[in-house]
C-alpha cells in the first residue's frame, strides 16, 4: 500500500486515560502533518515535521499533547489526562520536496473520549 | 491568519448536471491551493493542486481555478454523478508549513 497509513481507525477511551495514535507516511516523504478535525468543521493544524525534526507546533496542541517522529519515518501522536473535548478525527498528511507539492492524508483515527 | 470560506455549505443537485463549488481567502500570499474529497467519517482525498502562479488545474470531470489577487477558488464538477456525493474541501497554504482549511462543501448528487 502507498498511501498514508493511521492507526488504529478508532479509539473509545475513558476520561484520563492516555491515548497514542499511530501514522506511516508515504515511503520516502520528508513532510508529516497532524491535523485535528472536528465533526462540521473543516481539519486544524497541530505539528509538522520535516524528517525528524517538530518545526512547527499549533497552539491547539497543549502540554498534554506530544509528537514524535524518531528517524524521520513514522510518526506517533500522544494525548494524556484526555477530557472530553478531545474526540475528534485525527488525522495524518505526508508530502515530499518543497512546500509546492501535494500532501497525502490518511483514513484519519476517530477518538471518543467518554 | 488566514480565513477560508466555502459557499455553499450544502448543495443538492440532480445527476448530470455541472455545478460549480467555491472558495475564498484573506491572504493572497500563498504558496498554493489544494482541493480534497471526504467521504463520510473517512480521510481526505486530494483532488487538484494549484500552485500560485497556475490559473487553472484540470483532472478528468474537475477543473479547479485561481484568482489569487482577489482570493479566489472555484472547483467545478462536469457531468455529476451520485458517486461525486461528498463533502469538499480547499486549503491553501501560505509561508510556512501549514495548510488553512474552510469548512467544506456538502455536494449530494440525486440520481
Amino acid at each position: 500500500d502507498t498511501g498514508v497509513s493511521q492507526n488504529p481507525r478508532h479509539k473509545i477511551t475513558k476520561r484520563g486515560q492516555n491515548v497514542t495514535f499511530r501514522c506511516d507516511p508515504i515511503s520516502e516523504h520528508n513532510r508529516l502533518y497532524w491535523y485535528r478535525q472536528t465533526l462540521g468543521q473543516g481539519p486544524e493544524f497541530l505539528t509538522y515535521f520535516q524528517n525528524e525534526a517538530q518545526l512547527e507546533k499549533s497552539r491547539l496542541l497543549s502540554d498534554r499533547f506530544s509528537a514524535e517522529r524518531p528517524k524521520g519515518s513514522f510518526s506517533t501522536l500522544e494525548i494524556q489526562r484526555t477530557e472530553q473535548g478531545d474526540s475528534a478525527m485525527y488525522l495524518c498528511a505526508s508530502s515530499f520536496g518543497s512546500v509546492n507539492t501535494e500532501a497525502f492524508f490518511g483514513q484519519g483515527t476517530r477518538l471518543t473520549v467518554v | 491568519k488566514q480565513e477560508v470560506t466555502q459557499i455553499p455549505a450544502a448543495l443538492s443537485v440532480p445527476e448530470g448536471e455541472n455545478l460549480v463549488l467555491n472558495c475564498s481567502f484573506t491572504d493572497s500570499a500563498i504558496y498554493n491551493l489544494q482541493w480534497f474529497r471526504q467521504d463520510p467519517g473517512k480521510g481526505l482525498t486530494s483532488l487538484l493542486l494549484i500552485q500560485s502562479s497556475q490559473r487553472e488545474q484540470t483532472s478528468g470531470r474537475l477543473n479547479a481555478s485561481l484568482d489569487k489577487s482577489s482570493g479566489r477558488s472555484t472547483l467545478y464538477i462536469a457531468a455529476s454523478q451520485p458517486g461525486d456525493s461528498a463533502t469538499y474541501l480547499c486549503a491553501v497554504r501560505n509561508t510556512g508549513n501549514q495548510f488553512y482549511f474552510g469548512t467544506g462543501t456538502s455536494l449530494t448528487v440525486i440520481p
